[in-house]
């Protein structure tokens, strides 16, 4: 099961701040938020990830709240070629105690209008 | 640096056949994923290597899939026989650890069709 809540699409002026919200409230203290996107036809592309600080990067950044039960990927200055969809992803511990697998939900679908 | 690459791009194949993938990941990247992407839904891991051991196949099934990543580089993920719903984009991934620190890298894919 998804441990992640996404609205299911988004639009976003090109030029303008791209907000993309999520909800994890049960997400567990050793847990990271990942973020990857999805570009039509290719694989799913990483953004940014975090702990329990904001978190930027040449693409995007990532703000968690206080109490980590939800974060949003901000994409600045978005163009058209960032419509995508987005997936945000709570890393699932494996049995072992190691984080492994991602587990995506059904994400959110920006598009970048003209 | 060369990403992860997945061939062929594209299959089509009647129900009951088999068919393979394969999958070549980023240099010196110890662990290797394959998902499957059915449309409209988020890719789902099928099964995890780390080298050339199995780490995780609980989604695998093993009736009709199986993988092999022989001398912990190269994976080949095949299917027989297929199903319509086998219909999917599979995915492969790759990092350099398991740890909630590395990073996956994906492949662009495999769209198959069984018809």
């Amino acid at each position: 099961d998804a441990k992640t809540t996404q609205p299911p699409s988004m639009d976003c002026a090109e030029g303008r701040a791209a907000n993309l919200p999520c909800n994890h409230s049960t997400i567990s203290g050793n847990e990271y938020v990942y973020w990857y996107r999805q570009i039509h036809s290719q694989g799913p592309q990483y953004i940014i990830h975090g702990l329990k600080n904001n978190e930027t990067n040449e693409m995007a950044s990532l703000i968690i709240t206080e109490d980590r039960k939800s974060s949003t990927l901000i994409l600045p200055h978005a163009t058209l070629r960032d419509t995508a969809v987005y997936y945000c992803i709570v890393r699932v511990p494996g049995t072992s105690g190691s984080a492994r697998q991602l587990t995506f939900g059904s994400g959110t679908q920006l598009t970048v209008l003209p | 640096e060369a990403g992860v690459a997945q061939s062929p791009r594209y299959k089509i194949i009647e129900k009951r056949q088999s068919v393979a993938f394969w999958c070549n990941p980023i240099s010196g990247h110890a662990t290797l994923y394959w998902y499957q992407q059915i449309l409209g839904q988020g890719p789902k891991l099928l099964i995890q290597f780390q080298n050339n051991g199995v780490v995780d196949d609980s989604q695998l099934p093993k009736d009709r899939f199986s993988a092999e990543r022989l001398k912990g580089v190269d994976s080949t993920l095949k299917i027989q026989p297929a199903k319509l719903e086998d219909s999917a984009v599979y995915l492969c991934a790759s990092s350099m650890g398991q740890t909630a620190k590395n990073i996956q890298y994906f492949g662009a894919g495999t769209r198959l069709s069984v018809l």
